[in-house]
C-alpha cells in the first residue's frame, strides 16, 4: 500500500527566508508526482507536476525535484512571500489516475 | 486553464437527510471525475472513481450505498450522501481530468464543500 510522508508538518519562516518542503513515498512505482497548494477551507490548486521520467520542475519561484528510485521529492520555494502562506500537500499519481496524498505542511510566512 | 467548479461550498444539516453535491468541469470535458474526503488534520482520502456513463467504482470501506454518485454527463458527476450522521461532516472535494490526455497532465479539483450534520 503506498504511503506518502511529508516532512516537517508545520514551518514558520520569515519573509524573505528560501525554504524546502519534503515528500517520501513507499511505493516506487508511480506515473506522476504532483504538487499542491491548499488555503484554509478552499480546495486544490496544481502548483507542479513531475512526470516520472523527470527530475525536476521549476515555475516561478518554485521547483520541484522528484528521486523515484529513493521516493522523494522535494518542494522549493525561493524568496518566500507571506502570501506563500497556505498547506502545501504532496501526491503521487496511481494507476487509473488515483492520488495518494500526504498530510501535507503547513507554512507561515511572516512578515 | 481548466476549472472544476463545485456546490454547494458550504451546507449544513440535520441528521438523517440527505444532501447533494455537484462537481462541474466548465471547459473541458471529463470522462472520468473523482470523489475524495478530508476529515481534520488528515490526509485526502479517495472515495470513489466516477464513470461517465457507468457505475461509479468506490474505494475499499466506502459505503456505496451511503454515497451515491452520479455521472450523467460529461461535464457534471454529483455526490449524494444519504440520511447523513454527524461523523459523515468532512470536507468533500472533486477532481476531474480532461477526457483525452494521459498521466502528464495535472488534475483540477474544485474548492471543495465542507459539510457539517447537526
Amino acid at each position: 500500500k503506498q504511503e506518502v510522508t511529508q516532512i516537517p508538518a508545520a514551518l514558520s519562516v520569515p519573509e524573505g527566508e528560501n525554504l524546502v518542503l519534503n515528500c517520501s513515498f513507499t511505493d516506487s512505482a508511480i506515473y506522476n508526482l504532483q504538487w499542491f497548494r491548499q488555503d484554509p477551507g478552499k480546495g486544490l490548486t496544481s502548483l507542479l507536476l513531475i512526470q516520472s521520467s523527470q527530475r525536476e520542475q521549476t515555475s516561478g519561484r518554485l521547483n520541484a525535484s522528484l528521486d523515484k528510485s529513493s521516493g522523494r521529492s522535494t518542494l522549493y520555494i525561493a524568496a518566500s512571500q507571506p502570501g506563500d502562506s497556505a498547506t502545501y500537500l504532496c501526491a503521487v499519481i496511481r494507476s487509473n489516475y488515483k492520488l495518494t496524498f500526504g498530510k501535507g505542511t503547513l507554512l507561515t510566512v511572516n512578515p | 486553464g481548466a476549472v472544476v467548479s463545485q456546490h454547494p461550498s458550504r451546507v449544513i444539516c440535520k441528521s438523517g437527510t440527505s444532501v447533494k453535491i455537484e462537481c462541474r468541469s466548465l471547459d473541458f470535458q471529463a470522462t472520468t471525475m473523482f470523489w475524495y474526503r478530508q476529515f481534520p488534520k488528515q490526509s485526502l482520502m479517495l472515495m470513489a472513481t466516477s464513470n461517465e456513463g457507468s457505475k461509479a467504482t468506490y474505494e475499499q470501506g466506502v459505503e456505496k450505498d451511503k454515497f451515491l454518485i452520479n455521472h450523467a454527463s460529461l461535464t457534471l458527476s454529483t455526490l449524494t450522501v444519504t440520511s447523513a450522521h454527524p461523523e459523515d461532516s468532512s470536507f468533500y472535494i472533486c477532481s476531474a481530468r480532461p477526457g483525452a490526455r494521459g498521466y502528464n497532465s495535472p488534475l483540477h479539483f474544485g474548492n471543495g464543500t465542507r459539510l457539517t450534520v447537526t
